[in-house]
């Protein structure tokens, strides 16, 4: 079993549609990140928390460090935020584990 | 003004060549890194290298050799190349002398690495 499980693994929706992606671990981490890896291969950080909630733009990300859980949050979807987006935990000085993605699909 | 640059983007060459990718950064960052990432996506982490020292090196094989001539530059040179060496390679660095899981990272395009 992975140290970091995303779920789901594939979602499709309507534009405008409000998205989550949550990303669950099983260890103490220092750190969680969210990237984007987009459809031509490049990868984005998108954020990175170790407590409460970060906002840019239309994506928020929360993080319960007592429930081990982390959500990513689209508001009003578009075409463009088409992707995989990948969970990532960090700890210690040696420590990253990425999630296996994502992969969101938005229609217009 | 490419942050993290890799060069090549596509490599193809045949089992048991040696053969390098090269990364450079000019975001003026203390850490770089290599990220295997397999065919099903799963991205893992490689090396770390900080100031020109190693201080990850996580189970990869030692036909892998991670090269830093500066602390702009992360070369990955890769001996007797095998069929699951095949894949894509993403270099990424980071700001600060911090935990490798506790900086944001900023990578570059990838390099897809296939061996026939």
């Amino acid at each position: 079993k992975n140290e970091v499980e995303q779920s789901p693994q594939n979602l499709t929706a309507q534009e405008g549609e409000f998205i989550t992606i949550n990303c669950s671990y099983s260890v103490g981490i220092s750190a969680l990140h969210w990237l984007q890896q987009h459809p031509g291969g490049g990868i984005v950080s998108l954020f990175m928390l170790s407590s409460g909630k970060k906002k840019h733009g239309r994506l928020i990300a929360t993080i319960n460090i007592q429930e081990k859980h982390s959500s990513l949050h689209i508001t009003a979807s578009h075409p463009r935020d088409s992707a995989v987006y990948i969970c990532a935990v960090g700890w210690g000085v040696q420590k990253l584990v990425f999630g296996q993605g994502t992969r969101l699909t938005i229609n217009p | 003004d490419t942050a993290v640059s890799q060069t090549p983007k596509y490599l193809v060459t045949q089992m048991g060549n040696d053969k390098s990718i090269k990364c450079e950064q000019n975001l003026g960052h203390d850490t770089m890194y290599w990220y295997k990432q397999d065919s099903k996506k799963f991205l893992k982490i490689m090396f770390s290298y900080n100031n020109k020292e190693l201080i990850i090196n996580e189970t990869v094989p030692n036909r892998f050799s991670p090269k830093s001539p500066d602390k702009a530059h992360l070369n990955l040179h890769i001996n007797s190349l095998e069929l699951g060496d095949s894949a894509v390679y993403f270099c990424a660095s980071s700001p600060l002398l911090a935990g490798v899981g506790t900086d944001t990272q900023y990578f570059g395009p990838g390099t897809r690495l296939t061996v026939l």
